[in-house]
């Protein structure tokens, strides 16, 4: 049971740079989620899909970019990084609606 | 944006005693879910209140939704090292889920 994964775990990159972090699920789950964790803010849902090249944006989208080509991945990209893009980076999903989040163990980016 | 506040924001207890979080907002939610996240990791579900009015319990753990479906409360009986962690609150709406700020509780031995 691998479940929600994501990679990677830690990642430094330099301002200006474009950035990808991986999500990928087992259970073929509908909807995925990206979600950035922000002290003081709490989680703040990025983009999110509801199934294969089905995406919508979330509270915080500018500055990312999301594909979902296969039901099992989930990528974010960063076009072009910036400081204020350094966060926790969550990756969730759910079967349907209104059922619980799973959620990865989460990227700490830094962007310098 | 849908805003949940959680109060307090961050707690730190002896273990025994006993503690109440709270997660509000102006908004109306069809569910209201609860989360702990621990250090390093992902949030991972507590309960899921539906119902205005309605009472869980989860071991030491009873969750409360409001009559109007806009506030919920955590209350931790006799807290124990293991329960240290973030707390979030969700409020669900359709395909969204709009999280509080989370508490951070600490609970010393």
């Amino acid at each position: 049971d691998a479940g929600i994964t994501q990679s990677p775990r830690y990642k430094i990159t330099e301002t200006g740079r474009q950035v990808t972090l991986m999500c990928h699920q087992t259970w073929s789950h509908s909807y995925m989620f990206w979600y950035r964790q922000d002290l003081g803010h709490g989680l703040r849902l990025i983009y999110y899909s509801a199934a294969a090249d089905i995406t919508d944006k979330g509270e915080v989208p500018d500055g990312y970019v999301v594909s979902r080509s296969k039901t099992e991945n989930f990528p974010l990209t960063l076009e072009s990084a910036t400081r204020s893009q350094t966060s926790v980076y969550f990756c969730a999903s759910r079967q349907g609606r209104g059922e619980k989040l799973f959620f990865g163990s989460g990227t700490q980016l830094s962007v310098l | 944006t849908q805003l949940l506040e959680q109060s307090p924001q961050f707690l730190s207890i002896q273990e025994g005693e006993n503690l109440t979080v709270y997660c509000n907002s102006s908004s109306v939610f069809s569910s209201l879910q609860w989360y702990r996240q621990e250090p390093g990791e992902g949030p991972v579900l507590l309960v899921t209140v539906v119902t205005g009015g309605e009472v869980k319990k989860l071991k030491r753990l009873t969750f409360q939704f409001g009559d109007a479906r806009k506030d919920s409360s955590l209350h931790i009986t006799a807290a124990q090292p293991g329960d240290t962690g973030l707390y979030l609150c969700a409020g669900v709406e359709v395909n969204q889920f709009y999280f509080g700020t989370g508490t951070s509780l600490t609970v010393i031995p």
